[in-house]
């Protein structure tokens, strides 16, 4: 079936790091792919998603890039902000009527001021 | 944008009880909805898809009969956690699907029970 892998966690970065979260995945077909994130105490909000190879998905400054090749949809950020911390969760769905979102673990992000 | 509503975003109650959680969509209309589980540090498992009008969809070692799902209307879907346990104290959400597939969170239920 359809799985995400997300790095292992938690990351802890200082304020203007560079951010690199991996993502890996295993499906059949062509998913689209996500990137979703959790604030404290919250529900999911969508940050960014690509339907299609080598689609970029960007908000709030954040990139990933479909690459089939590789299966992978990396999520970067040039330079993080305390407001960045939360917990930030990898996601494919596969196409139809009757999709489905799977999840990776998901990555707890913590940035110091 | 699409706004999904989760409520009550906090429970408390004794074990035994059953608890009720809401999910409504507030301006779009959302045949199909999904209830999470989501355990301290985990990911997101999804429990069931809930259609609307007819029977939910469970994912396998999911109990349907502890675990009760209604659709009733293109715009609410509840979850009941029938005769619910300290083992079933968890943070739930929900979604929902939009015409164009895209799916919207509600911001989650914390249920602890005693």
């Amino acid at each position: 079936g359809d799985s995400v892998t997300q790095m292992e966690g938690p990351v802890t970065l200082s304020e203007e790091a560079f951010l690199t979260i991996n993502c890996t995945y295993t499906a059949t077909g062509y998913p689209s792919l996500f990137w979703y994130v959790q604030y404290p105490g919250e529900g999911l909000q969508l940050l960014l998603k690509a339907t299609k190879a080598d689609d970029k998905g960007s908000n709030k400054g954040f990139e990933a890039t479909y690459r089939k090749e590789t299966t992978s949809f990396h999520l970067e950020k040039g330079s993080v902000q305390v407001s960045d911390s939360a917990v930030y969760f990898c996601a494919l769905s596969d196409t139809g009527a009757n999709s489905k979102l799977t999840f990776g673990k998901g990555i707890t992000l913590s940035v110091r001021p | 944008g699409a706004v999904v509503s989760q409520h009550p975003s906090r429970v408390i109650c004794k074990s035994g009880t059953s608890v009720k959680i809401e999910c409504r969509s507030l301006d779009f209309q959302a045949t199909t909805m999904f209830w999470y589980r989501q355990f301290p540090k985990q990911s997101l498992m999804l429990m069931a898809t809930s259609n609307e009008g007819s029977k939910a969809t469970y994912e396998q070692g999911v109990e349907k009969d502890k675990f009760l799902i209604n659709h009733a209307s293109l715009t609410l879907s509840t979850l009941t956690v029938t005769s619910a346990h300290p083992e079933d104290s968890s943070f739930y959400i929900c979604s929902a699907r939009d015409f164009r597939g895209a799916q919207h969170f509600g911001d989650g239920t914390r249920l602890s029970i005693l």
